[in-house]
């Protein structure tokens, strides 16, 4: 398995550009997740999903925008990209159907993968 | 909401053990996770409680007190390796969904 994949690695925009940071995961979660993580500091949930065609907003969802229409792939968009915009993005993945039956499993069926960031500067 | 604490920096040294501290307050609380970070790099999973008490795995464990609204993170043994940030998370049901908050995070560095 790839776990989880992210493109590109890393990119500059200039600011009002447009783009979209691509995720994809082969491990069949259910559950995925977009973080930025600015600099010394932990990461904020942007958008999740809790599976194909059901997305729901995190913390920090202004300016950002998402779409689930397959199990694997959760693209971020950013329409307007703005300066306070330059971070490291995450994307993550896990399994979470466990939860909606009150069942308990292993602790490895619940970690989040994460992978390996996208470097993103706006100027 | 969840509010999420973490002492932001410890210093320990080679060979010796630290405690890393997280507070939270959260409704519908499912988990408790530890993560692990290096610099530059992504999260990885260290630890998951949902049951009070102690987990142990090699020179890494994780205590839990969901009365209390507290966990730490034991590390023995410190190698220079262990240097890194150290992130709490916390798991809340939320609309039949679960969502996962992580605190700020523990800078911790290693001395010889």
């Amino acid at each position: 398995n790839a776990g989880v994949t992210q493109t590109p690695k890393f990119r500059i925009l200039k600011i009002g550009q447009s783009m979209t940071l691509q995720c994809t995961q082969d491990m069949n979660h259910n559950y995925m997740y977009w973080y930025r993580q600015d600099p010394g500091m932990g990461l904020k949930l942007i958008y999740y999903s809790v599976g194909a065609g059901i997305t729901d907003k995190g913390e920090v969802p202004n300016g950002y925008n998402v779409s689930r229409s397959t199990t694997e792939d959760f693209p971020l968009r950013l329409e307007l990209a703005a300066p306070s915009q330059t971070s490291v993005y995450f994307c993550a993945s896990s399994y979470g159907l466990r939860d909606r039956q009150g069942t308990s499993g292993s602790d490895t069926d619940y970690e989040q993968y994460f992978g390996p960031g996208t470097r993103l500067t706006v100027t | 909401g969840q509010n999420i604490d973490q002492p932001t920096e410890m210093t320990a040294t080679e060979g010796a053990i630290v405690q890393i501290n997280c507070t939270y307050q959260t409704s519908g609380f499912n988990g408790l996770f530890w993560y692990q970070q290096h610099a530059g790099e992504a999260p990885t999973f260290l630890s998951y409680n949902v049951l009070d008490g102690l987990e142990e795995k090699g020179r890494f464990s994780s205590f839990l007190s969901r009365s209390k609204g507290y966990s730490y993170l034991l590390l023995k043994e410190l190698q220079m390796k262990d240097s890194a940030s150290y992130l709490c998370a916390v798991r809340a049901l939320s609309g039949g969904y679960q969502k996962v908050t992580f605190g700020t995070g523990t800078k911790l560095q290693v001395i010889p």
